[in-house]
């Protein structure tokens, strides 16, 4: 079984300043890492994946996150954010090898973006 | 790229109706289809796990006559909410995976369903 932790509930930020929203995971098989932004009352956006391959992951919207797999961390940054970032952004995770694999998602993090 | 079309996107009934949410595939075929319900400022909580042709797996404590899973193709799942309570009164989304031998090609989740009982 996996299980992701999201160390920050709430994130402020000002406009343009850089951000980083932190994620640990625990598993003990390879696993594939995601994040995810969710606007109010809407679905799940995929903003990254992480496969294989090259740790650092970059994403739609100019985010960026990258596979540390001895510290198990898939931290999600953001040089310069602006406002129409504010939203909740989730950590996910799956089993690699597993057809079907469920995702096991963090309890979010709420970044807000102040002008 | 894939595209999980979900409906309704809000629905209000009464209690002891039941309500079908739809999710449908448009573009590729879901082999696995997983149905999460949502609370107010809360994480994704998954209810249960659905692979076309076969019976749904619930997660521990979700009643599977209540909440009503159908499979019946790689581009169609339902969950009807049967007999609603208030309490039952959430955002439930559904999200449909792929996955062809060794690729994986992630998760698509649909946009939610607002089930408010009255």
């Amino acid at each position: 079984a996996q299980s992701v932790t999201q160390l920050d509930s709430q994130v402020p930020v000002f406009e343009e300043a850089p951000v980083e929203l932190r994620c640990n995971y625990s598993s003990s098989v390879s696993v594939y890492l995601f994040w995810y932004v969710q606007y109010p009352n809407q679905g799940l956006q995929l903003l990254l994946k992480y496969l294989s391959g090259s740790t650092l992951v970059k994403g739609i919207n100019g985010f960026e996150a990258e596979f540390n797999k001895s510290q198990t961390s898939f931290h999600l940054r953001k040089p310069s954010v602006h406002i129409s970032d504010t939203a909740e952004y989730f950590c996910a995770v799956s089993e690699a090898e597993t057809s079907g694999s469920r995702l096991t998602f963090g309890e979010g993090t709420q970044l807000t973006v102040n002008p | 790229g894939a595209v999980v079309s979900q409906h309704p996107s809000r629905v209000i009934c009464k209690s002891g109706t039941s309500v079908k949410i739809e999710c449908r595939s448009l573009d590729f075929q879901a082999t696995t289809m997983f149905w999460y319900r949502q609370f107010p400022k809360q994480s994704l909580m998954l209810m249960a796990t659905s692979n076309e042709g076969s019976k749904a797996t619930y997660e521990q404590g979700v009643e599977k006559d209540k909440f009503l899973i159908n499979h019946a193709s790689l581009t169609l799942s339902t969950l009807t909410v049967t007999s609603a309570h208030p309490e039952d009164s959430s955002f439930y989304i559904c999200s449909a995976s792929r996955r062809t031998g060794s690729v994986n090609y992630g998760y698509t989740f649909g946009s939610g369903t607002r089930l408010t009982v009255v």
